[in-house]
């Protein structure tokens, strides 16, 4: 089974620390994701990545960035955490090509206070 | 840009049929994905349609026209443990999934 796995399914952190995401798929899936999903809003892209080294920002990447060192691990950083981040995070992965079914981690439920 | 439309929630009866319909307006349209959510899960695939037309897997079929940029999942004899939310996701190029705002879904006895 494909497994993408997200380091943490809870966290609290304080406004104006740096905060690490890291997500992991054991799939060989070239392409990674990073979603933020808020109540009412569905799932909105913050970055993604084709490649190792390479990233895309997606809809809403202000306050983001991430790190793709190895093809397996997708790490998303908030520079400096703020009260509107709080929020879930979805870490998603899948091949490259037209089928795009995306297998999705847990989610982190990141709480910034 | 790329937008999707589908209702915010649907209620249907425990044994019944219901339809979650998704509009889109995107350019360079690969193909229409449905996901479920349970609420404190994650998303999980349920289906793609590429060509116009229904693609059946067992309960639930999904149907797309390219022409309408309209889609929907049809949900058949509906058991408790579908309520959850479900999400219509476009691709287009070389880009990753959009996804709509999800229809939540209620099933009642």
């Amino acid at each position: 089974d494909v497994k993408v796995t997200q380091s943490s399914r809870y966290l609290v952190k304080r406004t104006g620390e740096k905060v690490f995401l890291e997500c992991v798929q054991d799939m060989d899936h070239e392409n990674m994701f990073w979603y933020r999903q808020d109540p009412g809003l569905g799932l909105r892209l913050i970055y993604f990545s084709y490649d190792v080294k390479m990233k895309e920002k997606g809809d809403i990447p202000e306050g983001y960035s991430v790190s793709r060192e190895k093809k397996e691990r997708f790490s998303l950083i908030l520079e400096s955490a703020s009260t509107n981040q709080t929020s879930m995070y979805l870490c998603a992965s899948s091949f490259s090509g037209a089928r795009t079914e995306a297998f999705f981690g847990q989610g982190t439920r990141l709480t910034v206070v | 840009g790329q937008s999707l439309e589908q209702p915010s929630e649907v209620t249907a009866v425990e044994g019944a049929i219901v339809q979650i319909n998704c509009t889109y307006q995107t350019s360079g349209f690969y193909g229409l994905s449905w996901y479920q959510q349970h609420d404190g899960g994650a998303p999980t695939f349920l289906s793609y349609n590429a060509l116009d037309g229904l693609e059946e897997t067992g309960r639930f079929s999904s149907f797309l026209s390219r022409s309408d940029s309209y889609g929907y999942l049809l949900l058949q004899e509906l058991q408790m443990k579908d309520s959850a939310s479900y999400f219509c996701a476009v691709r287009t190029g070389n880009t990753p999934l959009v996804f709509g705002k999800g229809t939540r879904l209620s099933v009642i006895a």
